[in-house]
């Protein structure tokens, strides 16, 4: 079925280090991923986009890595702080829809 | 700089009560969504409004009515609240053009947690 997915619930790591992120998506006709930030109690807070002309996208210490072979997407966090720990979840759209399909989330937790 | 306003931010109903979600933006965007956020699941897409004027139906639109106020505002309503309905719902908005082509991120008000006992 069409689903967007994470790897891993959970991941936690130590302030200052790179955190890693992961998605699959499922559909080889989605052409839009968007990550987002939702902090308890917050709705979800756009982070970075990247279309699929595009293999790499750069924001403020934010990453995303697109690698359409494998239908994988990555976001990675420079420098981790303790203000991003929140759960992290990244959107596939297809071109021609209204349809953002999201997936569950990974909830990043920022060791101090 | 306030971007998608949601109200109430807390309700709870008992069954069979009736309310309206509301929701305004700012962003002078054509396209306005309600989606529900439940525990373990993705976001939802409840109805949509691609522009002014128009309305349709989403993945889980059973029980819910929208409307398309104006530009700014699309408010979800509730006739006949269930517990099953019980959920946190976000309204968003997103600037799209007519035919979907370039899509842009939907930004999203922080929610109206709703309880039904």
């Amino acid at each position: 079925g069409e689903s967007v997915g994470l790897h891993l619930p959970t991941l936690s790591v130590q302030e200052g280090d790179n955190s890693i992120i992961n998605c699959a998506y499922s559909n080889s006709a989605s052409d839009y991923f968007i990550w987002y930030k939702q902090e308890s109690g917050k709705g979800p807070q756009f982070i970075i986009d990247i279309r699929s002309n595009m293999d790499k996208r750069q924001g403020q210490r934010v990453t995303v890595l697109l690698n359409k072979t494998v239908k994988h997407l990555s976001l990675q966090i420079a420098a981790t702080q303790p203000g991003d720990s929140a759960v992290y979840f990244c959107a596939e759209v297809r071109r021609g829809t209204y349809k953002y399909i999201f997936g569950t989330g990974t909830r990043l937790k920022v060791l101090a | 700089n306030a971007g998608v306003t949601q109200t109430p931010k807390f309700q709870v109903l008992k069954t069979g009560q009736s309310m309206t979600l509301q929701c305004a933006q700012d962003m002078n965007h054509n396209s306005m969504y309600w989606y529900r956020q439940d525990p373990g699941m993705g976001l939802r897409l409840i109805y949509y409004s691609a522009s002014e004027g128009t309305t349709d139906k989403g993945e889980v639109p059973n029980g819910y009515n929208v409307s398309r106020l104006n530009k700014r505002e699309f408010s979800l309503r509730l006739e006949s609240a269930a517990p099953s309905q019980t959920s946190v719902y976000f309204c968003a908005s997103s600037e799209v053009d007519g035919l979907w082509v370039s899509n842009q991120p939907q930004h999203f008000g922080d929610g109206t947690r709703l309880s039904i006992l």
